[in-house]
């Protein structure tokens, strides 16, 4: 079955303590990208990737870190999270930018403490 | 990024009646527009994607028009159903700006009463 997978789905966490949220696709794709969800925000973009070893910023990249080694796999670091990035977050990918939709995987529901 | 704004928070309408949904941005033109619909905790779901060249698409129940002139696009579920309920997204691209980002609005939560 064509999917993104994320994990984990949930996350709780300290303050400081660094974790990672993997994102894998299986469908080939070539854009990759992350958004957090929050309430009364919408999703807001992270970071993308428009192929492998190439990514940029989105609109509110502080304090994550990505890296894209394979095409497969896009990973969100937090190398010292916070209480404000008690988030919903997702993982989508696309064939290419522009042409087609996006797949989105399930979340993760992550809580810093 | 684009600036969206997607006119209302929550839209309830009757079984059966066409629900017309707004889009509309401030910035550059796109060069697409998306429309997605998202369940309560779950990932959003692409539904159709029209090109700054197309004025309207359609899929099933669903149309979609895009007006580079008002900068608006209008998203029609006709015929609708309780299934139907759920947020729908609008999402823009950067290209005009030169980036490739995808930027969304806060979407409209829609609830079709039996």
């Amino acid at each position: 079955e064509a999917q993104v997978t994320q994990n984990p789905r949930y996350l709780i966490t300290v303050t400081g303590k660094k974790l990672t949220v993997t994102c894998s696709q299986n469908m080939n794709h070539e854009y990759m990208s992350w958004y957090r969800q929050d309430p009364g925000l919408g999703l807001r973009q992270i970071y993308y990737s428009m192929n492998v070893e190439v990514t940029d910023k989105g609109d509110v990249p502080e304090g994550y870190k990505v890296s894209r080694k394979e095409k497969r796999n896009f990973p969100l670091i937090l190398e010292s999270p916070s209480p404000n990035q008690t988030s919903l977050y997702f993982c989508a990918s696309s064939p290419r930018q522009g042409f087609y939709g996006y797949t989105f995987g399930s979340g993760t529901r992550l809580t810093v403490v | 990024s684009q600036k969206i704004e997607q006119n209302s928070e929550a839209l309830n309408i009757q079984e059966g009646k066409t629900a017309t949904l707004t889009c509309n941005y401030t910035n550059y033109s796109p060069a697409y527009l998306q429309w997605y619909r998202q369940d309560p905790g779950r990932g959003p779901v692409f539904l159709l994607l029209i090109r700054e060249n197309e004025k309207e698409k359609r899929k099933e129940r669903l149309k979609v028009t895009f007006d580079t002139t008002l900068k608006q696009s209008l998203f029609h579920i006709t015929a609708s159903q309780p299934a139907d309920s759920a947020t729908y997204l609008c999402a823009l691209d950067s290209a005009g700006a030169g980036s490739y980002q995808l930027t969304f609005g806060k979407g409209t939560k829609l609830s079709v009463i039996p």
